[in-house]
């Protein structure tokens, strides 16, 4: 069955700091892996990674796919407190999407 | 703003009542997806439209059927409701094939 893994489910950090939060798949029929974050109401999208090796950034936030080890990283440099939510990884084999459980995030001040 | 709208914003229901929720995508996006989110049990994936047609289903009840019509906007029909079906209903639209989604605001609904 698909399963869409994300680690850690939780995590306290200051502002400034960097994190990266992980997420890991088994899907049958791969297409596509997305990011979004969550805050009190719907997730916005933040990128979308089909190919192993390219790095998506906007700002603070970067992410890359690995298709061999099936899994993908999102990075926030120099985290602000703006940055507090959930975040969210799907995998989308045709048609349908598996969304993992989310990492929640708390960036102090 | 998705440019995505979900209505009504909040519903308050009893056990054994049906409701109708609706989504209109965005000018263009061919595709709906309809979501549940509880706090259990995280975003669940429901169903899937394409132009009209249903492309897949994932955990949906029996109780739940939706439909997407002409104008490309959808409605989740949900029936026989019970209190665990008390939960933050989402759909995303896009433009098909592997392309991000866009998430409406949602509808809670609450079944008392």
């Amino acid at each position: 069955e698909d399963k869409v893994v994300q680690s850690p489910l939780s995590l306290v950090v200051h502002e400034g700091d960097t994190v990266t939060l992980n997420c890991s798949y088994e899907v049958t029929n791969f297409r596509s892996l997305l990011w979004y974050k969550q805050e009190k109401k719907a997730p916005t999208f933040l990128f979308m990674l089909t190919s192993s090796g390219i790095e998506k950034k906007s700002g603070r936030l970067s992410s890359i796919l690995d298709k061999k080890e099936l899994f993908s990283i999102l990075n926030i440099t120099a985290t602000q407190t703006g940055d507090s939510a959930v975040y969210l990884c799907a995998v989308e084999p045709p048609y349908l999407m598996r969304f993992g459980a989310g990492t929640r995030l708390t960036v102090k001040p | 703003d998705s440019g995505v709208t979900q209505t009504p914003k909040h519903l308050i229901t009893a056990t054994g009542q049906r409701v109708t929720l609706r989504c209109s995508p965005r000018s263009g996006d061919l595709s709906v997806y309809w979501y549940q989110q509880s706090l259990d049990q995280g975003l669940q994936f429901l169903i899937h439209y394409y132009n009209g047609e249903e492309r897949a289903k994932g955990n949906i009840l029996e109780r739940f059927s939706a439909q997407q019509f002409p104008d490309l906007h959808s409605e989740l029909n949900l029936s026989s409701l019970e209190l665990g079906d008390s939960a933050l209903y989402f759909c995303a639209t896009g433009q098909g094939g592997s392309s991000e989604q866009y998430f409406g605001p949602g509808t809670r609904l609450t079944v008392t």
